[in-house]
């Protein structure tokens, strides 16, 4: 079975503080992504990585950026924090070609006060 | 650009009645079209997908969906639907470039006893 861990279900912070959200899949996929989910907007991809240390921006890139240092591992990074970054935050993981499934971790609820 | 509208936000059914979720999708060239499922406080399932073939594609949990291209839909069905089955779906169209899916709204399904 695929699995797709997130390193927290909840998590509260300060505007202006550096948040690290952590995943980490296991079934050596090439593929992962970082998604954010507010209601009504479905999931909007934020950053993608097909492959260690090379990244692409999604669609809101604004306010975030990424870290791929082994293929298992994507790290999200809210440099500065702010309010409007309270939101559901998905992290996905897929083999590399067109058409794959993307796996989902069970997602971090952040709220940034 | 591609995009995915689903345009009922919220459905109720009763249980054992039958069900549809509407899809339409935008895109240029043959898609890539993906149903999800999202129980309340988990990540998100793939219940089917759709590149090529038969344009009736049967899910898990007793879902089917149907390609049409004259009308670019691609609507998720059940027959009879269970208490279990209330959670948010989305619909997604993959793209050309790597594995990188569109998202629908989602639409949040309800079932009454």
């Amino acid at each position: 079975d695929v699995k797709v861990t997130q390193s927290s279900r909840y998590l509260v912070k300060r505007t202006g503080e550096k948040v690290f959200l952590e995943c980490v899949q296991d079934m050596d996929h090439e593929n992962m992504f970082w998604y954010r989910q507010d209601p009504g907007l479905g999931l909007r991809l934020i950053y993608f990585s097909y492959d260690v240390k090379m990244k692409e921006k999604g669609d809101i890139p604004e306010g975030y950026s990424v870290s791929r240092e082994k293929k298992e591992r994507f790290s999200l990074i809210l440099e500065s924090a702010s309010t409007n970054q309270t939101s559901m935050y998905l992290c996905a993981s897929s083999p590399m070609d067109r058409g794959e499934t993307q796996y989902f971790g069970p997602g971090t609820r952040l709220l940034v006060l | 650009a591609q995009s995915v509208t689903q345009p009922d936000i919220h459905i109720t059914v009763s249980e054992g009645a039958s069900l549809e979720l509407r899809c339409n999708y935008s895109y240029g060239a043959t898609p890539y079209l993906f149903w999800y499922v999202q129980s309340p406080g988990q990540g998100l399932q793939l219940l089917l997908k759709y590149f090529s073939g038969d344009t009736l594609v049967q899910g898990i949990k007793g879902f089917e969906a149907e390609f049409k291209r004259s009308q670019s839909s691609f609507n998720l069905r059940k027959p009879s639907v269970h208490w279990s089955d209330a959670a948010e779906y989305f619909c997604a169209v993959g793209n050309n470039a790597g594995n990188m899916l569109t998202f629908g709204g989602g639409t949040r399904l309800m079932v009454k006893p």
